[in-house]
């Protein structure tokens, strides 16, 4: 397709069920970002892929959260032993070069609800 | 408080108005990005600035990078444009930090 797709777009969890997301970019895009956005609040930034490597993982929110990117494209999130805080909306983006050289473009997210 | 500061926090708005939307940051960027969130959810990106002024369209985003300070104009604002609109920078490190976003009511 021509933009970024998620999948799932929803995905409801029990409580220490362990989840993987996944994201499709724009083909050829060598940066690739993860982001959620909780009920009501603002966005945050997880991590970010340069190919299939990425320099900084602080972003993440605990050790429960991990990401890969294989092959310079296709990216999964995993979160480990979910918890009801980390219901919220995963969102992937992707741009051709990195984050001070080019447009993101947005997926649709996915729709994390941890009961 | 935080690293990008955006105002208002809500703006509401007769059609035909011209709007200005607020962003101040703290952290050392090398690049600053105006998104859009329609209600649906979906995020589109409207500008990515490193320094002066953009258009496109009815939207004209500014930066003075001494001041720390963005703007986002919109001119003869339209119901269409009720969105929240969100500023971003990408710091040196790579990474984007987010303002609370502001939410646009265009009524008709």
């Amino acid at each position: 397709g021509a933009g970024v797709s998620q999948s799932p777009s929803n995905k409801v969890t029990e409580k220490g069920k362990d989840v993987e997301l996944r994201c499709d970019p724009i083909s050829g895009h060598t940066a690739l970002y993860w982001y959620r956005q909780s009920l009501g609040q603002g966005l945050e930034f997880l991590i970010y892929f340069q190919g299939n490597s990425a320099p900084d993982k602080s972003g993440l929110p605990s050790d429960r959260f991990s990401a890969e990117r294989t092959g310079g494209s296709v990216s999964t999130l995993t979160i480990q032993r979910t918890q009801q805080e980390d219901s919220a909306v995963y969102l992937c983006a992707s741009s051709l070069l990195g984050t001070s050289q080019s447009t993101q473009y947005f997926g649709p997210g996915t729709r994390l609800t941890v009961l | 408080k935080n690293e990008v500061e955006q105002s208002p926090q809500n703006l509401t708005a007769q059609e035909g108005e011209f709007i200005t939307i607020n962003c101040s940051y703290s952290v050392g960027i090398s690049a600053l990005h105006w998104l859009q969130q329609h209600p649906g959810g979906g995020i589109v990106s409207l500008f990515m600035l490193s320094s002066g002024k953009k258009k496109h369209g009815r939207l004209i985003a500014t930066i003075n990078i001494q001041e720390k300070h963005s703007s986002l104009h919109i001119t003869a604002s339209h119901p269409r444009d009720s969105a929240v609109y969100i500023c971003a920078v990408a710091t040196s490190l790579n990474d984007m930090r987010f303002g609370a976003g502001t939410r646009l009511t265009v009524k008709p």
